[in-house]
């Protein structure tokens, strides 16, 4: 079975705060990680996938695979960061039962106070 | 490219009636996913269709169905709803259902009354 949790329904910062979102994971096999973002009234979009090891809008995130681990950065939060943070996972040597599939966290609301 | 169009937006039905979703995926996208969003459970998994065939179905009961025509177009059927089934649905295109990125439409919010 694979989950995900993320620990923290809410977080607050500040402007200009670090800001770091948690996200653990449980699979058997070698995940494919991935955050996605809900911003107000907006559709859910990729933010990050751990494969691309790439920094968007200041992003950041490193799979560790010893804590099962994928937890998002931002050294420098700005007030557009505020929004919906999803964590996921797709499970691609599950054969059939991956199809399309992804498992999602439960979110964290991001709230950047100015 | 025009994203994933869901239609309708919004939904309100009444308990036992039966409903239908329809979504359009990112032309040349065979692999179409679909997803029930609830504050307490959070987003979850229905099934994927990819080139008319559901390869994928997770955890709903039957009354969660759907199908993919041709085009790549999918629908989704919920019969005899109930108030638990008032939700917002997503839909989510991809290449071939086995690649690391979707696209996701902005859903149907549906209400049972």
């Amino acid at each position: 079975a694979q989950r995900v949790t993320q620990p923290e329904k809410l977080l607050s910062v500040f402007k200009g705060a670090p800001v770091e979102l948690k996200c653990n994971y449980s699979y058997s096999g070698s995940p494919e990680l991935f955050w996605y973002v809900q911003y107000s009234r907006q559709r859910l979009q990729l933010l990050l996938r751990h494969i691309s090891r790439e920094s968007i809008k200041g992003f950041t995130a490193d799979l560790n695979k010893g804590e099962t681990s994928f937890h998002l950065k931002k050294p420098f939060a700005q007030e557009e960061d505020s929004a919906m943070y999803y964590c996921a996972l797709y499970g691609a040597n599950a054969g059939g039962t991956s199809y399309g599939k992804l498992t999602f966290g439960q979110g964290t609301i991001l709230t950047v106070h100015p | 490219k025009a994203g994933v169009t869901q239609t309708p937006r919004y939904l309100i039905k009444t308990r036992g009636q039966q409903v239908t979703l329809s979504c359009s995926p990112i032309s040349g996208h065979r692999s179409v996913s679909w997803y029930q969003q609830t504050p307490g459970q959070g987003l979850q998994f229905l099934f994927e269709y990819f080139s008319e065939t559901q390869r994928n179905k997770g955890n709903f009961p039957g009354r969660f169905s759907g199908r993919q025509f041709s085009n790549s177009r999918s629908e989704m059927n919920v019969s005899t709803l109930e108030l638990g089934d008032s939700a917002l649905y997503l839909c989510a295109s991809s290449f071939r259902g086995r690649t690391t990125e979707a696209f996701f439409g902005q859903g149907t919010r549906l209400t049972v009354v």
